[in-house]
């Protein structure tokens, strides 16, 4: 089993330019995770998915959407990047409120 | 007040020694509470679920307060692998969701 995969793992946008971030589970979890890490700020919540074609605000929503067209999959869409989006973007998918399995990360420059 | 709050730290030990981290949290409808582990540029990993009665894995015990809001981590004869960042995580907060705080990094020295 490969867990929980993130695409891609590093990436460079310009101010303004958009992007899809992949991830996929291969645990049939039901809930599934965005989060953005910044320093000295901790892990925060962007959206959450409690089961297939369903998606919900986390913490920090703006100036961001999701899907899940696919229990195994969330996408993270940034439609117009903004430099206070660079962050490292964390995947996790869980059975349900519980324990959370993390993906590797994607870290995100916005010049 | 923050809705899960840590020391962050650092904590800078030597080999062998004993260390205790403390957390607390602010929503008393808590239900669960986690430690995870997160090393330097890599994902957070479940380092172990914390139960009312307490519960120990090897070298590391956990410790809930529910009259306190309050949760602890001690990691005896720490080793130079233990050095990470230790997150405490509370389900219950107020999207229902898992809160992370922020973090308290751990550095053991030789």
């Amino acid at each position: 089993n490969a867990g929980v995969t993130q695409t891609p793992k590093f990436r460079v946008l310009k101010t303004g330019q958009s992007m899809t971030l992949l991830c996929a589970q291969d645990m049939n979890h039901e809930y599934m995770y965005w989060y953005r890490q910044d320093p000295g700020m901790g892990l925060r919540l962007i959206h959450y998915s409690v089961g297939e074609g369903t998606t919900a605000k986390g913490e920090v929503p703006d100036g961001y959407n999701v899907s899940r067209l696919k229990k195994q999959n969330f996408l993270l869409g940034l439609e117009s990047a903004a430099p206070s989006q660079t962050s490292v973007y964390f995947c996790a998918s869980s059975y349900a409120f519980n324990e959370q399995f993390f993906g590797p990360g994607t870290r995100l420059t916005v010049l | 007040r923050k809705e899960v709050e840590q020391d962050p730290g650092p904590f800078n030990v030597p080999e062998g020694a004993t260390v205790a981290f403390n957390c607390t949290y602010s929503n008393s409808a808590s239900q669960s509470f986690f430690w995870y582990r997160q090393d330097c540029r890599k994902e957070p990993k479940l380092l172990m679920s914390v139960y009312s009665s307490g519960n120990e894995d090897g070298r590391f015990t956990a410790q809930l307060n529910r009259a306190s809001q309050y949760i602890s981590l001690l990691i005896r004869d720490s080793k130079l692998s233990d050095s990470a960042t230790y997150l405490c995580v509370v389900y219950g907060g107020s999207q229902g969701n898992l809160i992370f705080g922020k973090g308290t990094k751990l550095s053991v020295k030789p």
